[in-house]
């Protein structure tokens, strides 16, 4: 059974810093390539970034509004990937989805987790 | 970035009646690699989203066949043959051929 569990949400003031994590099982993790979506509360939602895997160098892609300020990484052995966001600001107030999709018998599959709270206020 | 336009924003319908939600891409979606990555998305009330169909119309695991998927280029179409309880929720489609990967408004389909 696949799972996907983001941890690490919670209220932070505007211009610190918060570590979100997603702890992943049941796949073959090192092929996948990861994501981080984010949902507002009107519902709408948003690619914030991706990871893709080794076999191609690790390469990371950003939205526009967080590039320079949030980083995605992943540790294979841990088949976990993390969001550092900086200098966050009231606008990144969101359900931080965590994401991940990889080939497995000629099928693409993609699984998100049950996402994250994130809330930037003073 | 691609502008994804989603019809209807809302949809009520009565169990067994088949619906059809439309989505429109301001640019192909056709890709290098050939295929066209259009997905669509089920939240269901309270729940992450989950994807139901990739590449336009391929069924993701486990999703019933009363879902299907159709289009090409810039234009897409999301069927829901004989709709059950368990389909209620808000519908999004996404495009990952282009980045930003874009999402469409949603269509909340509701009962009657």
């Amino acid at each position: 059974e696949v799972q996907v569990l983001e941890s690490g949400g919670g209220l932070v003031q505007p211009g610190n810093s918060l570590k979100l994590s997603c702890a992943t099982s049941g796949f073959t993790f090192s092929t996948a390539w990861m994501y981080w979506y984010r949902q507002f509360p009107e519902k709408r939602l948003e690619w914030v970034a991706r990871i893709k895997a080794k076999s191609n160098n690790y390469t990371t892609d950003y939205t526009e509004s967080v590039k320079g300020r949030f980083t995605i990484s992943r540790d294979d052995s841990k088949s976990s990937i993390y969001l550092q966001m900086n200098k966050l600001r009231e606008e990144d107030t969101a359900i931080y989805y965590c994401a991940s999709a990889y080939y497995y018998s000629g099928a693409l599959f993609d699984y998100w987790g049950q996402g994250v709270m994130v809330t930037v206020s003073s | 970035d691609v502008v994804m336009t989603q019809t209807p924003p809302s949809l009520s319908v009565a169990i067994g009646q088949s619906v059809s939600i439309s989505c429109k891409s301001s640019q192909s979606l056709v890709a290098s690699d050939k295929n066209t990555h259009l997905n669509w998305l089920l939240q269901s009330p309270g729940r992450s989203p989950k994807r139901l169909i990739y590449h336009v119309s391929k069924l993701g695991s486990g999703v019933p066949g009363r879902f299907s998927g159709t289009g090409s280029e810039k234009d897409f179409t999301l069927k829901i043959s004989r709709v059950e309880a368990e389909d209620l929720g808000i519908y999004y489609c996404l495009q990952g051929t282009h980045l930003p990967r874009t999402f469409g408004g949603g269509t909340k389909l509701e009962l009657k």
